[in-house]
């Protein structure tokens, strides 16, 4: 069965720092990426996809993440963030055929000035 | 437009009381999704349905039903609550079109609380 990891848990930066946010999957079959954004209180929102084709998606509020089949990876990137980006960021798979998506646990990124 | 509806926004149950959640999608979507949020263990999917009229276990289905009433709503069952339900609730929904995929969108979710 898929599963995802995002080995952070939390992920403290301060502002206009770069940042990375780390997502493995387990399954090489083909697959669909997503990352999705949380913020407090709040429902999940989709900040980027990945479908097919250029392996480096660019997505909303500056975010960019690039797929990796050989490594598995999705990590998702930001060359230098503000205070808003304070949030709950969640990586999701799901394999091309079916409807489900999986999701790792969740990395929350936090912004200090 | 209002995308992904939930009602109500926050409750708190005793234990062995049942209560229904509610969820809408005006996107004319054909799948919905009822999903559960505990903290350090991310989304877990407890029922969707890929289409009216049809309905299937997810991930966490123990102590749950679900009904989708028609093409938009898609309603959570509680029948007798257990404080290892409390958790926020989340419905989404999404439209599969060929062999191209689309997100899944979320609603604000439900707070639940079972003492």
């Amino acid at each position: 069965a898929q599963s995802v990891t995002q080995l952070d848990s939390q992920v403290p930066v301060f502002e206009e720092a770069p940042v990375e946010l780390r997502c493995n999957y387990s399954s090489s079959v083909s697959v669909y990426l997503f990352w999705y954004v949380q913020y407090p209180n709040q429902g999940l929102q989709l900040l980027l996809k990945y479908l097919s084709g250029s392996t480096l998606v660019k997505g909303i509020n500056g975010f960019e993440a690039e797929f990796n089949k050989s490594q598995t990876s999705f990590h998702l990137r930001k060359p230098s963030v503000h205070i808003s980006d304070t949030a709950e960021y969640f990586c999701a798979v799901r394999n091309t055929g079916f409807q489900k998506l999986v999701f790792g646990t969740g990395t929350r990124l936090l912004v200090s000035p | 437009n209002a995308g992904v509806t939930q009602t109500p926004k926050f409750q708190v149950l005793k234990t062995g009381q049942s209560m229904t959640l509610q969820c809408a999608q005006d996107m004319n979507h054909n799948s919905m999704y009822w999903y559960r949020q505990d903290p350090g263990m991310g989304l877990r999917l407890i029922y969707y349905s890929a289409s009216e009229g049809t309905t299937d276990k997810g991930e966490v289905p123990n102590g749950y039903n679900v009904s989708r009433l028609n093409k938009r709503e898609f309603s959570l069952r509680l029948e007798s609550a257990a404080p290892s339900q409390t958790s926020v609730y989340f419905c989404a929904s999404s439209e599969v079109a060929s062999r191209v995929t689309y997100e899944q969108y979320f609603g604000p979710g439900t707070r639940l609380t079972v003492t």
